[in-house]
């Protein structure tokens, strides 16, 4: 248990469906982060939240769409995806601005799209 | 932010010892040292950090030589449980934990 919790942990979507992915941290930390990891592959940053403001925004397609709504809650919210968005994706936070940044990921969302 | 290089697997045996080593040749002068270990389909965890010289915890060591342009992850007495990914990263204020390939660590019986 690191803190960090995303739901669903597994989700199966059509490339029609709309769906949201959950994370959710009470450590007091003001930055949250969502990477994606597809197999064999390292893990990609797609989007960074400090203070509850979008700080970055790795080219990620617009299907792909973050939510900040406070400090402790982050959502990805997706729509119209592709077989190729199948992967494993990860919720991280920690302390923004900080020279010695520990982070804490979540267990993941397996993501599967048909 | 600072781009690092670590090899891309190593193997090892139960009960050795494995130093893991990361080249970051332009370290800034805020810039600390992270390593993050990952087991398949879980997210990354956090194993030590540094900053110069020497940091031990229960876990692992991270050995900082002067200049700061390369680092070295060791871990004492592995098991098979420690077969994982290893991730050395590099950064200070405003680290947006960017994370390389890793280095895969096999460790046999």
């Amino acid at each position: 248990e690191t803190g960090v919790t995303q739901t669903p942990r597994h989700l199966v979507m059509g490339m029609t469906n709309k769906k949201s992915l959950k994370c959710e941290q009470h450590l007091g930390h003001n930055a949250m982060y969502w990477y994606k990891q597809s197999a064999k592959k390292p893990l990609e940053l797609m989007f960074v939240y400090s203070l509850e403001e979008r700080v970055e925004n790795n080219s990620v397609p617009s299907r792909f769409s973050p939510e900040c709504p406070n400090s402790s809650h982050l959502f990805l919210h997706l729509h119209t995806l592709q077989p190729e968005d199948s992967a494993l994706y990860l919720c991280a936070s920690s302390q923004y601005k900080t020279p010695n940044t520990e982070a804490f990921f979540g267990q993941g969302t397996r993501l599967t799209v048909v | 932010l600072a781009k690092t290089t670590q090899p891309i697997s190593m193997d090892s045996y139960e009960g050795q010892e494995v130093n893991i080593t990361c080249s970051h040749n332009n370290i800034a002068t805020n810039d600390y040292i992270t390593w993050y270990q990952q087991f398949p389909s879980q997210g990354p965890r956090f194993i030590i950090q540094g900053y110069k010289t020497k940091v031990t915890n229960e876990v692992a060591s991270l050995f900082i030589p002067a200049d700061r342009k390369s680092s070295t992850l060791s871990l004492p007495r592995v098991s098979l449980s420690d077969t994982a990914v290893y991730y050395c990263l590099v950064g200070g204020d405003g680290n947006k934990l960017v994370f390389g390939a890793g280095t895969i660590l096999r460790v046999k019986s």
